[in-house]
This record gives structure tokens, C-alpha cells and sequence, in this order.
């Protein structure tokens, strides 16, 4: 059974860091491609970043409300996703969910979501 | 950065068919196909459909997306209680780079 274990969220102040985690399990994690998804409170889904797999030399993208202040990176061997983040500003407020995506006839799509952890930014 | 066009809610009664609508453009929904995400408040997105338009296992054959263009539908049929939920759909936009969601449509079964 495929599970994904988020960790690391808390309360943090304007312009802070903070580095989320995400432990796999139930699957070979150096196979996908994992993200970041994030969801303000009250709010709809918002894409952070993802990690592609080894095979695609786990090259990452992000979103333009986060490139240059968000870090995604993992860990095959500790089967662990990483978000660090910094510079945060009070609009990343929101649970960030892990999640990890089916090869699906060539195409990467959002399959299995660990429950999240939420990220408060303020002062 | 731009994302899919959702209606934001949508309303029809028990046992009936609801049609949920998704419009992107040629560099996302027309040409990338969209997937399907349900959640009930308080808890993580389910994904409901590929952007082939497949059901993953264990996804009610109640549930069944399409492609016209560059807008995306899923219909679900029967509707039930627990059918009430958020519904959101995505795709992989090829000009930005980057996945891009609507912004929700909240289905009400009456």
C-alpha cells in the first residue's frame, strides 16, 4: 500500500524557512515523480514543484510563485522528499500535501496524496 | 500563473447526472488531456480520472471523464450523498512548464 507521511510544518514568521519532509512508502520511490501541492485554507489546489524519477536524472520544475525561494530535492535511499522553503511571505500559508504520480501511457499524473501538514506564516 | 476554467459550483438531485466542466487551452487541456480530483472537506485530493481519461482501480464506473478541444467534462451518473465534494480538475501545461489546476467546482447533491 502506497503511503505518504508528511512532516515539518509549524508556525513561522515572515521572511523564515522552513523544510518540509515527505517519507514513501509501499512503493519504489526512485521510480516516480513526486510533488509538491499546496491548498490555502478555504481556498482551491495550487502546484508547487515536483521531482522527476532517476531515469529523468531528477530534474525539478516549480511554480513561478515560488522559483527562487523554493528548494524540492529527495533522498532514494532514506525514500524522502524534501521542500525547503524561505523568504516565506504570509501567501504560503496553506497545508502542503506530498504526492506521487502514476506513469500513465507517458503521462505523469497526480495519484496518491499524504494528508499534509500546514504551514502558517505569521507574525 | 494561468489555470483552468472551473465553474464554481454546480447543484442537481439525488440519482440524477451532474457534468462537471474544465476549459484550458492548447498548451494544457487541449493537447495534455485533463485528470479529475475529488475531496471531501478535510482531506487530501482523490484522483478520479486520468488525463487519457482512464479510471484508476477501485474508481466507480460512475465516474467517467471526456475530451472535446480544449475544454475537459466528467459526468458522474447516480449521484449519491457522499458524491458531494469538491471536484478539480488539472494538466500539464507545456508552455509554462508546470501543472495547472481549475480552481474547483463544489457539487451539492440535493
Amino acid at each position: 500500500e502506497v503511503q505518504l507521511v508528511e512532516s515539518g510544518g509549524g508556525l513561522v514568521q515572515p521572511g523564515g524557512s522552513l523544510r518540509l519532509s515527505c517519507v514513501a512508502s509501499g512503493f519504489t520511490f526512485s521510480d516516480h515523480y513526486m510533488d509538491w501541492v499546496r491548498q490555502a485554507p478555504g481556498k482551491g489546489l495550487e502546484w508547487v514543484g515536483r521531482s522527476r524519477n532517476k531515469a529523468k536524472s531528477y530534474t525539478t520544475e516549480y511554480a513561478a510563485s515560488v522559483k527562487g525561494r523554493f528548494t524540492i530535492s529527495r533522498d532514494d535511499s532514506k525514500n524522502s522528499l524534501y521542500l525547503q522553503m524561505s523568504s516565506l511571505k504570509i501567501e504560503d500559508t496553506a497545508v502542503y500535501y506530498c504526492a506521487r504520480l502514476e506513469d500513465n501511457s507517458g503521462q505523469w499524473d497526480l495519484q496518491h496524496w499524504g494528508q499534509g501538514t500546514l504551514v502558517t506564516v505569521s507574525s | 500563473q494561468a489555470g483552468l476554467t472551473q465553474p464554481p459550483s454546480v447543484s442537481k438531485g439525488l440519482r440524477q447526472t451532474a457534468t462537471l466542466t474544465c476549459t484550458g487551452n492548447s498548451n494544457n487541456v487541449g493537447n495534455q488531456g485533463a485528470a479529475w480530483l475529488q475531496q471531501h472537506q478535510g482531506h487530501p485530493p482523490k484522483l478520479l480520472s486520468y488525463r487519457n481519461n482512464n479510471r484508476p482501480s477501485g474508481i466507480s464506473e460512475r465516474f467517467s471523464a471526456s475530451r472535446s478541444g480544449n475544454t475537459a467534462s466528467l459526468t458522474i451518473t447516480g449521484l449519491q450523498p457522499e458524491d458531494e465534494a469538491d471536484y478539480y480538475c488539472s494538466s500539464w501545461d507545456s508552455s509554462l512548464s508546470a501543472v495547472v489546476f481549475g480552481g474547483g467546482t463544489k457539487l451539492t447533491v440535493l
